[in-house]
């Protein structure tokens, strides 16, 4: 069974920082692209990033202009878990953040977790 | 970017009804890379459709995917009581991976 669970999540002040964390299971998570994606209360979807399988010249990264220059996607293969470094938390960075399977379509998510940005 | 604009906003519907919902393209989205996902509150999207007109694994045969270019097509052929949620359009084909703003299936 593939399960994909988030955490790290919470409160944090303007100018912050955060790191979430996605632990998956029941797939091959060495060869999966892997996704980030967020959610803002009560609206839409964005796509936040995403990051390639391992390579011998390492991963390929993709960033939202939103978030760019601020936060970073990485893996750890060995503990099948995904990464979002958040630096200069910004207000309108407040969102349930999921991660999910894939870079094309998202087959699998996992159930979110909040993060809110707020004085 | 590509810019998906979803319509209607929202659909109000009875059980045992067709629901038609629309997602059109900014410009032409190639190899039909367009996904649709069903949200139901406090819960993360669920994939129904990719490549435009195939149906993820699980996934009923009363919900279809249609559509080519720029113009797309979700349709539910006989809503359940369980289809009653917000509806998204996803397109892959180019990088910024875009969404549309959803659209709401209520109950009428």
């Amino acid at each position: 069974q593939v399960r994909l669970a988030e955490s790290g999540g919470g409160l944090v002040k303007p100018g912050g920082s955060l790191k979430l964390s996605c632990a998956v299971s029941g797939l091959n998570f060495g060869d999966s692209y892997m996704s980030w994606i967020r959610q803002a209360p009560g609206k839409g979807l964005e796509w936040v990033s995403y990051i390639s399988p391992s390579g011998r010249s390492g991963s390929t990264l993709y960033y939202a202009d939103s978030v760019k220059g601020r936060f970073t996607i990485s893996r750890d293969n060995a503990k099948k878990s995904l990464y979002l470094q958040m630096n200069s938390l910004r207000v309108e960075d407040t969102a349930v953040y999921y991660c999910a399977r894939g870079h094309y379509e998202l087959g699998y998510w996992g159930q979110g977790t909040l993060v809110t940005v707020s004085s | 970017e590509i810019v998906l604009t979803q319509s209607p906003g929202t659909l109000s519907l009875s059980p045992g009804e067709r629901a038609t919902l629309s997602c059109r393209a900014s410009q032409s989205v190639s190899s039909n890379y367009l996904a649709w996902y069903q949200q139901k509150p406090g819960q993360a999207p669920r994939l129904l459709i990719y490549g435009a007109s195939n149906r993820a694994t699980g996934i009923p045969d009363r919900f279809s995917g249609s559509g080519s270019g720029t113009d797309f097509t979700l349709t539910i052929s006989r809503l359940e009581p369980e289809d009653f949620a917000v509806y998204y359009c996803q397109q892959y084909a180019t990088s910024p991976r875009t969404f549309g703003q959803g659209t709401k299936v209520e109950i009428k």
